[in-house]
């Protein structure tokens, strides 16, 4: 079945280190990937998208992805996490229905904390 | 733009009781969807529309109905709620149609508690 994996449930790093969220799915086509962040009470913000071409991706706040089709992977990194960074990490994926749209399924989330 | 607006924010119902959440997008989007997100299980689709008129199920739609009133507007329903509908409610909207190279816009969530 397809699906979205996000090994990591937790991850605490220290402000200015660096930071990899991993992914992983299970597709057999081409896939369209998203990262989307949830600060706490908020809804759900696009961070960046990968739908083909170049396998690096460069979203907002600093984020950046990268595509690999061998790995089945779509890590999200950042080079230098700042406080404001806590939040919860949701890698989703879109796959076609029969009605002729798309559907997101989304991983269980990666929530970060950061230490100041 | 207000984009994705749901209502209402906070919700307390009784076992039983029922009530419709209200999802509302003026992006003029064709796609619209309802998630449940509960604590270490992520996001999980209960209904998607693909446009006016059509609604499918997703991965967890028992206990629920929806409604697709016109293209801005797309309803969820509980008929009679059970507390293990406690959870955070999303709308999102999306212009996928015939291609996926294109983002879910998500609301600010309705939080339900059944008690």
């Amino acid at each position: 079945a397809q699906s979205v994996t996000q090994p990591d449930i937790h991850i605490t790093v220290s402000e200015g280190a660096s930071l990899e969220l991993r992914c992983n799915y299970s597709y057999g086509a081409t896939p369209y990937l998203f990262w989307y962040v949830q600060s706490p009470g908020q809804g759900l913000q696009l961070l960046l998208k990968y739908f083909s071409g170049d396998t690096l991706v460069q979203g907002i706040k600093g984020f950046e992805a990268e595509f690999k089709r061998s790995q089945s992977s779509f890590n999200l990194r950042k080079p230098s996490v700042h406080w404001s960074d806590a939040a919860e990490y949701f890698c989703a994926v879109a796959l076609p229905t029969t009605s002729g749209t798309y559907k997101y399924i989304f991983g269980t989330g990666t929530r970060l904390k950061v230490l100041a | 733009n207000a984009g994705v607006t749901q209502t209402p924010k906070f919700q307390v119902l009784k076992t039983g009781q029922s009530m419709t959440l209200q999802c509302a997008q003026d992006m003029n989007h064709n796609s619209m969807y309802w998630y449940r997100q509960d604590p270490g299980m992520g996001l999980r689709l209960i209904y998607y529309s693909a446009s006016e008129g059509t609604t499918d199920k997703g991965e967890v739609p028992n206990g629920y109905n929806v409604s697709r009133l016109n293209k801005r507007e797309f309803s969820l329903r509980l008929e009679s709620a059970a507390p293990s509908q406690t959870s955070v409610y999303f709308c999102a909207s999306s212009e996928a149609w015939g291609t996926g190279n294109t983002e879910a816009f998500f609301g600010q969530g309705t939080r339900l508690t059944v008690v």
